[in-house]
């Protein structure tokens, strides 16, 4: 069965710190892709980054990096210079490639507070 | 490029009735899911429809149901509600046709208060 575990209900940081927010995942497929998303207390999933299980280097986009151990099945994210606005719920989340009809498999997710 | 956009964005039932919601998905995307999210929990997948046909579906009963249209829009209907149905509804769209697995987009949600 496939499976993400987060294990940080909640993570606090000061603006402009570096934060990691842990993700394992569990599965047998050989090909999938890990995402990562942001949820505001407006509700709307906001895609951050990609990561595919064929990808040699860890994905990067703007402030946000992707620390993908594959033989740990972990894929950390970490939000370099923390702002106010980075103040949501973080999901880690996977999906199998070239499978019709699958879907994103979340975990529960990790609450951030940005202070200043 | 218009995004993915859902309505209504809150709604209120009672337990027994029906409800019908409905995304509009992202322009030039041809898939569309649908999860449902319970309070501090992650969304869970309800099911998938590309090319107008179901695609995939989770571990939810019958009672919730979809269709897609021919411009990829798409309704979860949910019969014979129940208090546990209470939850944020979210609606994903993406391209079928990549080796990868393309990003979902995921709309606004809809809200459901079940009393």
């Amino acid at each position: 069965a496939q499976k993400i575990t987060q294990t940080q209900p909640g993570m606090f940081v000061q603006e402009k710190e570096a934060v990691t927010l842990d993700c394992t995942y569990d599965t047998s497929d050989q090909s999938y892709g890990l995402f990562w998303y942001k949820q505001p207390s407006s509700g709307e999933m906001i895609f951050l980054i990609y990561q595919g299980s064929y990808d040699e280097q860890n994905a990067t986009e703007g402030r946000y990096s992707l620390n993908f151990q594959k033989a740990r099945k972990s894929a950390n994210l970490v939000i370099s210079a923390s702002q106010l606005g980075d103040s949501a719920m973080y999901f880690c989340a996977m999906r199998p490639y070239n499978q019709a009809g699958t879907a994103l498999i979340f975990g529960k997710g990790t609450t951030l507070s940005v202070s200043s | 490029e218009t995004g993915v956009t859902q309505s209504p964005t809150h709604l209120i039932k009672t337990r027994g009735q029906q409800v019908t919601l409905r995304c509009s998905s992202q322009s030039g995307h041809n898939t569309v899911s649908w999860y449902q999210q319970a309070l501090g929990q992650g969304p869970q997948f309800i099911f998938q429809y590309y090319r107008e046909e179901e695609n995939g579906r989770g571990n939810f009963p019958p009672r919730f149901s979809g269709l897609q249209f021919p411009n990829y829009s798409s309704e979860l209907n949910v019969n014979a509600l129940e208090l546990d149905d209470s939850a944020l509804y979210l609606c994903a769209s993406s391209w079928r046709g990549h080796t990868r697995p393309s990003e979902q987009f995921f709309g606004p949600g809809t809200r459901l208060t079940v009393l």
